[in-house]
């Protein structure tokens, strides 16, 4: 059975920084691409990035409104997935979920919250 | 970036009644070298995580009730709930994975009893 774990999130003040991680099993994690997505309160499903398998490259590709404050990485030992967010705004809240991305998001996890405020 | 629009917002279908939700692609989803739409739908009950349906705009994911279908092409889809289940309530977003990133979503379908 697939599962995703996420763990990280919190209350971080405007500027802060949070690693979100994601613990996968029942499938072979470093073949796999992965995905988070994010969820606003009450909004939908926003796409923040993906990394792809380090066969693939290891390529990282970011949404607009995350670049260059966001990192996804992986360690394929601890089949974790990664996501460093620095630079935090308040339009950053929301519920970060990872995701296989077989196209497409096969499975996904049930998702960290994170609260950005002072 | 390719714009993925739903329509209606949200709908109110009585028990054992179709609810027909579509989605709409600002460009074609169409590979043509494989003839295949690269359109997905998932279903996110309240509470709950996205879930997969749909992909290939209609082929159905293992274990997902034959009363849901998806149809459509290149520009213009279409999810249809045949007979609708209480357990059908629940917002429904359909996406396209189309060439590169970034993934889009319609902005949901709220589909309610």
């Amino acid at each position: 059975e697939v599962l995703l774990v996420e763990s990280g999130g919190g209350l971080v003040k405007p500027g802060g920084s949070l690693r979100l991680s994601c613990v996968a099993s029942g499938f072979t994690f470093s073949n796999k691409w992965m995905s988070w997505v994010r969820q606003a309160p009450g909004k939908g499903l926003e796409w923040v990035g993906r990394i792809k398998s380090k066969a693939a490259g290891g390529i990282t590709d970011y949404a607009a409104p995350v670049k260059g404050r966001f990192t996804i990485s992986r360690d394929d030992s601890e089949s974790t997935l990664y996501l460093d967010m620095n630079s935090l705004k308040s339009e950053d809240t929301a519920v970060y979920y990872c995701a296989t991305e077989s196209n497409p998001l096969d499975y996904w996890g049930q998702g960290t919250l994170v609260t950005v405020s002072s | 970036d390719i714009v993925m629009t739903q329509s209606p917002d949200s709908l109110a279908v009585s028990l054992g009644e179709r609810a027909t939700i579509n989605c709409k692609s600002s460009q074609s989803v169409l590979y043509s070298s494989n003839n295949k739409n690269y359109l997905a739908w998932y279903q996110q009950r309240p509470g709950q995580p996205p879930r997969l349906l749909i992909q290939w705009a209609s082929t159905r994911e293992s274990g997902v009730p034959d009363r849901f279908s998806g149809s459509g092409s290149e520009t213009d889809f279409t999810l249809t709930i045949s007979s609708l289940q209480t357990e059908d309530v629940a917002v429904y977003y359909c996406q396209h994975y189309y060439g590169g990133p970034p993934w889009t979503f319609g902005q949901g379908t709220k589909v309610e009893i």
